[in-house]
C-alpha cells in the first residue's frame, strides 16, 4: 500500500488560505488520494478526493502534482471551525478486492484568530 | 436520514466482561468498517464487511468478533475485555462505488478497568 507523509502540525491565521501538503511518492497509477479531517473526538469527515486532475468542492480544493507524488489540500478561507486533524490517505485495496482506508497520524491544523 | 449510528456513546467495562458495540446505517451501503483510535494516533481497521454475510479481518482483529446478518447492522463484539482495548471505536460505511467517501459514526468511547 502506498503511504503518505504529512507534517505533524501547521498553524494558519483565520481568513487566510490554509495549504496542507502531503507526499505520496509510492502511489500507484490507479490509486486515489483522499482527504479526511477529524474535529476533536468526532468521527472523521470526508473532504475531497482525486486521481490526476485538480478537484474542487464546497469545502476545499485538491491540487495533485503532475507526477502524482504529492498533493496539497487548500482551504481557501480558513475559519476557527477548521481546526482539526487532517488525514491524507491513498486508497488501498485488499486481497479480496475490497477497499480499505489506512489512516496515518495526520496533521493537526490550528486556525488562530 | 440518520447516516451511521453508534451506540453506546460511552461505556466502562471491567476486565473480563463482554459487550457489543452497535452500528447501524440507513443508507443501504454494502461496505461497513470498524476502526479503533488510541489517543494521539490514527485509526486502525479492526474488521470490515463487503455485504451481508461476509466479513473479514483488518489490521488489529484480535480480541474482537463481528457479524453482518443484515445490510444495515454491523455489531462489534468484545468477549473478554482487556485494558488494551480501551479506545474510541468508529464505525463507517460506504456504497459500492469505489471512488466515494466513507461516512463515519460519532464513535463509542470505551474504557476497560
Amino acid at each position: 500500500d502506498a503511504k503518505t507523509t504529512q507534517p505533524p502540525s501547521m498553524d494558519c491565521a483565520e481568513g487566510r488560505a490554509a495549504n496542507l501538503p502531503c507526499n505520496h511518492s509510492t502511489i500507484s497509477g490507479n490509486e486515489y488520494v483522499y482527504w479526511y479531517r477529524q474535529i476533536h473526538s468526532q468521527g472523521p469527515q470526508y473532504i475531497i478526493h482525486g486521481l490526476k486532475n485538480n478537484e474542487t468542492n464546497e469545502m476545499a480544493s485538491l491540487i495533485i502534482t503532475e507526477d502524482r507524488k504529492s498533493s496539497t489540500l487548500i482551504l481557501p478561507h480558513a475559519t476557527l471551525r477548521d481546526t482539526a486533524v487532517y488525514y491524507c490517505i491513498v486508497r488501498a485495496v485488499t486481497q479480496g478486492g475490497s477497499e480499505k482506508l489506512v489512516f496515518g497520524k495526520g496533521m493537526k491544523l490550528t486556525v488562530n484568530p | 436520514n440518520a447516516g451511521v449510528t453508534q451506540t453506546p456513546k460511552f461505556r466502562i467495562l471491567k476486565i473480563g466482561q463482554s459487550m457489543t458495540l452497535q452500528c447501524t446505517q440507513d443508507m443501504n451501503h454494502n461496505y461497513m468498517y470498524w476502526y479503533r483510535q488510541d489517543p494521539g494516533m490514527g485509526l486502525k481497521l479492526i474488521y470490515y464487511s463487503v455485504g451481508a454475510g461476509i466479513t473479514d479481518k483488518g489490521e488489529v482483529p484480535n480480541g474482537y468478533n463481528v457479524s453482518r446478518s443484515t445490510t444495515e447492522d454491523f455489531p462489534l463484539r468484545l468477549e473478554l475485555a482487556a485494558p488494551s482495548q480501551t479506545s474510541v471505536y468508529f464505525c463507517a460505511s460506504r456504497t459500492t462505488g469505489t471512488v466515494l467517501g466513507y461516512t463515519f459514526g460519532s464513535g463509542t468511547r470505551l474504557t476497560v478497568v
